[in-house]
Formats: C-alpha cells, structure tokens, sequence
C-alpha cells in the first residue's frame, strides 16, 4: 500500500494562503489522493481528493503533480476555525485509507 | 448530512473484560471501518466491512473481532481488554464500492483499561 510523508507541523498567518505538502511516491495509476482534516475533539472531516487534475471545492484546492508522486492542499484564506491536523491518504482500490502522522497546523491571528 | 454515531465518547474498563464498541451510520452505507488513533501512529484501520456478515481485517486485527448483523450498525470487540488496547477508536462509513468515495467518520470512543 501507499504511504504518505507530511511535515509534522506548519504555521500560517490568519487571512493568508496555505500550502500544505504530501510526498506519495508509491502511488499506483489508480489510487486516489484524499485529504482529511481533524479538529480537537473530533473525528477527521473529509476535504478533498483527487486523481490526475487539480480540484477546487469550497472547502479548499488540490494541486497533484505530473508523476503524482506529491501533492498540495491549498487554503486560499487561512481562519482560525483552520487550526487543525491534516491528513493525506491514499486510497486503493479496496476503499481503504491509509493514514500518516499529518500535518498540525496552527493560525496565528 | 452523513451522521456516524459512537455510542460513547469516553469509556473506562478493566484488563480482562469483554469490551463492545457500537458504531451506527445513518445514510445507507455499505462500507463501514474502524481505526484506532495513538499519538505519533495516525490512524490505523483495525477491521472493515463491505456489507451485512462481512469482515475484512485491516492492518491491526489482532486481540479485536467485529460484527455487522445490519447494515447501519457496525461493532468492534474487545475480546479480553488488555492496557494496549487503551486508545482512540474512530468509525467511518462510505457509500458503495467506488475508489473514490471518501469516509465519514464518527467523533470516536476514548477507551482505557485500567
């Protein structure tokens, strides 16, 4: 199965974009590159995933390179409410997930 | 809005007891998992299910089994708790079989064994 290499933690300015790395460079051609998020206390929040293209929703955007060996979240205007860990997981043709340590990224007003 | 329910967010009990874990999701899912959380491991999957009867054992099985006798209601055992089994446990469910479809997790059981 795919694993996934995130830096352990990052920090960001409220109102400023965030870019948020993966490194997946045991991806197969048909694993999906899916992003989750997790607020204290809760469990993780689904955000985005992607195969080859870039995608947009209103949550965030993905960037995939070319080889999809790595991967970018981007959140255009970080909150507060932002302050979370986010996961990066590959999921195979099984449906099943596999999940690294995350990213904790923290907001600074 | 998907709803997954954990019927406890905070469990205590002791080293050998029979622990259950119950887990129900509201959409009509047939995937239902269940992850175990520790500090600096991530998320591992214990055991999944794509339908009624069915188990599948994920990365770490060992000392849990798993029931789903209904399609919204999926449950993790203890079989005899031990110290290490003292964690946080996360449900998820999905719809069908697509590769695609992302999880709903459940905001899970902090479980120890005293």
């Amino acid at each position: 199965d795919a694993k996934t290499t995130q830096p352990n933690s990052m920090e960001s300015n409220e109102e400023e974009p965030v870019h948020l790395p993966c490194n997946h460079s045991t991806i197969s051609g048909t694993d999906y590159i899916h992003w989750y998020r997790q607020l204290p206390s809760q469990g993780p929040e689904y955000v985005i995933h992607g195969l080859t293209s870039n995608v947009n929703n209103r949550m965030a955007s993905l960037a995939i390179a070319e080889d999809r060996k790595s991967s970018t979240l981007i959140l255009h205007r970080a909150t507060l409410r932002d302050a979370a860990v986010y996961y990066c997981t590959v999921n195979n043709a099984g449906n099943m997930l596999t999940f690294g340590g995350g990213t904790r990224l923290m907001v600074k007003p | 809005d998907v709803k997954v329910t954990q019927s406890s967010r905070y469990l205590v009990k002791r080293t050998g007891e029979k622990v259950f874990l119950e887990c129900v999701q509201d959409m009509d899912h047939e995937n239902m998992f269940w992850y175990r959380q520790d500090p600096g491991l991530g998320l591992r999957l214990i055991y999944f299910s794509y339908d009624v009867k069915m188990k599948e054992k994920g990365d770490i099985p060992e000392g849990y089994s798993v029931s789903r006798e209904k399609k919204e209601r999926f449950s993790l055992i203890l079989e005899s708790a031990s110290t290490n089994q003292t964690s946080m446990y996360l449900c998820a469910s999905s719809p069908g079989t697509g590769i695609r479809q992302p999880q709903h997790f459940g905001d899970g059981t902090r479980l120890s064994i005293l």
